[in-house]
């Protein structure tokens, strides 16, 4: 099993829906947690760090489970330029250094 | 706003070369990373660096060698290049235990 394991997608979504996928991790003692996104040919960027509490920027919405080891992002009436590749990352327990990185959920927002 | 800066864009480069990718950041961060990304595959850690001088390796640190004489400054050397070696290279900063910055990458083809 993959330690953060993503649905690749395309997840192919009408303008103004609500989208939402998870993340799941493999190391229940991860405590670190972090959403990016990624444009075609650009580098990574930070969306939003989840909390345990769950953590909302504007459209955006961040949960993590820790029972079920997973972390979810839902984006709310979704706008053309949301369409991008969303990484999931969480900490490796193996070292302080090393964060564990997600393939990417690719999300296409269609007019 | 942090800025990590890497040297080139896009780099052609014959096999056997020696090949220099250079980064540089601006915030005074401790972590530096070079990481590598191929489709399907997402990031994949080559080197961390979490001090002047000091270094560790990554998941695929083979073919691959760091230099960080200064805090500024992460370095990936390829000894000797090889196609197999042409991939997205990221260069990334962090302090300790926050989610990395990332360059813009360079695009590394060897023919």
């Amino acid at each position: 099993r993959k330690e953060v394991e993503q649905d690749p997608g395309p997840f192919n979504v009408p303008e103004g829906a609500t989208v939402a996928f998870n993340c799941t991790y493999s190391n229940s003692a991860s405590q670190s947690f972090f959403w990016y996104r990624q444009d075609c040919r650009k580098e990574p960027k930070l969306l939003m760090s989840v909390y345990s509490s769950g953590n909302e920027d504007g459209r955006f919405t961040a949960q993590l489970n820790r029972a079920s080891q997973y972390i979810s992002l839902l984006i709310r009436d979704s706008k053309l330029s949301d369409s991008a590749t969303y990484l999931c990352v969480v900490n490796s327990m193996d070292s302080n250094y090393q964060l564990i990185w997600g393939a990417g959920t690719k999300l296409i927002i269609k007019p | 706003d942090v800025k990590v800066t890497q040297s080139s864009r896009y780099l052609v480069k014959r096999t056997g070369e020696k090949v220099f990718l250079e980064c540089v950041q601006d915030m005074d961060h401790e972590n530096m990373f070079w990481y590598r990304q191929d489709p399907g595959l997402g990031l994949r850690l080559i080197y961390f660096s979490y001090d002047v001088k000091m270094k560790e390796k990554g998941d695929i640190p083979e073919g691959y060698s760091v230099s960080r004489e200064k805090k500024e400054r992460f370095s990936l050397i390829l000894e000797s290049a090889s196609t197999n070696q042409t991939s997205m290279y990221l260069c990334a900063s962090s302090p300790p235990d926050r989610a990395p910055f990332f360059g813009q990458g360079t695009r590394l083809t060897v023919v």
